[in-house]
């Protein structure tokens, strides 16, 4: 099994709907991120938390929510979805202390198509 | 703020040729570099790091140098095979960054690379 799993794999959804993402880890890790992927962007940060009580904004915030359930959960959610918003989307776990907390691991990616 | 380059892609190249995908980038501590591989239809994944000055990190025949006076942090192949097809990203943490950098890596636009039989 998967040490970090997104579900859904991929998902179509309408303008204006609200949807959610969801990720979780078997890694026992604290810090847990949320990014996405456009072509020839990269990887921007969307929100990260370094614990169940520790959630900041990245990057491009805004249009996202996140909630940390518990140490294994963290879920993305897009209130209002709008077009712009179809990407690739990767939760990642690291470390909370040590060099390795430089190192994140990824799950497979949420593809979310917005019409 | 930091920030990571890499070669503009896509790159083609056929089997057993000698790959380079270049990276610099601009940090103002003393950051750790990494290189990750997105294979398709799949997450990032480590595929070698190095953490200080003239470190070499390597791994599945691939090698990469930290050059602190160029500030960059090459990835090189001597012979490249079908399956290191994929998608590239170089990328920066800084352990002793504070404020809006701490705890985060900094990833390159990624280079995608296709190699023929």
């Amino acid at each position: 099994d998967a040490d970090v799993t997104q579900t859904p794999r991929n998902r179509i959804t309408k303008t204006g709907k609200r949807i959610m993402l969801e990720c979780s880890q078997t890694k026992g890790h604290d810090r847990m991120y949320w990014y996405r992927q456009d072509p020839g962007l990269g990887l921007r940060l969307i929100y990260y938390s370094f614990d169940v009580k520790d959630i900041n904004k990245g990057e491009i915030s805004d249009g996202y929510s996140v909630s940390r359930q518990a140490q294994a959960k963290f879920s993305l959610s897009l209130e209002s979805a709008i077009p712009n918003q179809t990407a690739l989307y990767f939760c990642a776990t690291a470390e909370g202390s040590g060099e390795a907390k430089n190192i994140q691991y990824f799950g497979a990616g949420t593809r979310l198509s917005v019409l | 703020g930091d920030s990571v380059t890499q070669m503009e892609g896509p790159v083609t190249l056929s089997e057993e040729a000698f790959l380079t995908i270049n990276c610099t980038y601009t940090a103002t501590g003393y950051p750790s570099l990494f290189w990750y591989v997105q294979y398709p239809g799949e997450g990032l994944q480590l595929l070698l790091k190095a953490t200080k000055a003239d470190d070499k990190g390597s791994n599945k025949g691939f090698e990469a140098t930290y050059r602190k006076e160029t500030t960059s942090f090459h990835l090189e192949k001597g012979s490249v095979q079908v399956s290191d097809s994929a998608v590239y990203f170089c990328a920066l943490s800084d352990p002793f960054a504070g404020g809006t950098s701490y705890g985060k890596l900094t990833f390159g636009q990624g280079t995608i690379l296709t190699v023929h039989p």
